[in-house]
């Protein structure tokens, strides 16, 4: 079943806010994901985080993986109509034969 | 830079009939992973092929058969399609070990 809590589970913005979700589990992640899909397209990958405590930036994208391997937060800051889709936070778990596990998704609608 | 492409795009079946979902990666992937999304449980994995020559089950692999062609396809075929069925299908690729996967643009399946 479903090992990745993600929320919220969706979230209507003013053009220009900053936007933050997060995924958090009970499991030990190696790697954390996070993936953003377009309404009729497949997840395209936005940042690879693959250290406990790592930052990494994707233009206006910034994402962490949590301390305790637990969890990972995305922010988009500044936000833009062409931000809006489901964003999807996924790792891999030995616990999950390190396959990669989906959260169930954040839709991120913009108001321009 | 075709990517993963996946055929068909949208299909409508009647209960009871069997069809073949295909899926082709050009990036010299090893392994190979499809994917069922429903709304608000993310993404679901079926089957997967970690190397040419050998496929695993997934987390839902029930009414579903695959076969790892060669390195470069991998197909989804189901025998007996049932309204439980009715999803959006993904096929994804991996250079394998923990590396990100790189998704097709999905098939858009009906099981009337």
């Amino acid at each position: 079943g479903q090992q990745l809590n993600q929320s919220p589970q969706s979230m209507f913005i003013q053009e220009g806010e900053d936007v933050s979700m997060n995924c958090t589990s009970s499991s030990i992640f190696n790697t954390w994901l996070w993936y953003k899909q377009d309404p009729g397209e497949g997840p395209v990958l936005l940042i690879a985080l693959y250290k406990a405590g790592e930052l990494t930036s994707n233009g206006r994208l910034t994402a962490q993986f949590g301390i305790t391997r637990k969890d990972s937060f995305l922010n988009i800051s500044a936000s833009i109509p062409s931000d809006v889709g489901i964003y999807f936070c996924a790792g891999f778990t030995m616990e999950y034969g390190n396959k990669l596990v989906f959260g169930a998704g954040t839709i991120l609608r913009v108001k321009s | 830079n075709a990517g993963v492409t996946q055929t068909p795009k949208f299909q409508v079946l009647k209960t009871g009939q069997s069809m073949t979902l295909q899926c082709a990666q050009d990036m010299n992937h090893n392994s190979m992973y499809w994917y069922r999304q429903d709304p608000g449980m993310g993404l679901r994995l079926i089957y997967y092929s970690a190397s040419e020559g050998t496929t695993d089950k997934g987390e839902v692999p029930n009414g579903y058969n695959v076969s790892r062609l060669n390195k470069r396809e991998f197909s989804l075929r189901l025998e007996s399609a049932a309204p439980s069925q009715t999803s959006v299908y993904f096929c994804a690729s991996s250079v394998g070990g923990g590396g990100g996967y790189t998704f097709g643009s999905g098939t858009r399946l009906t099981v009337v």
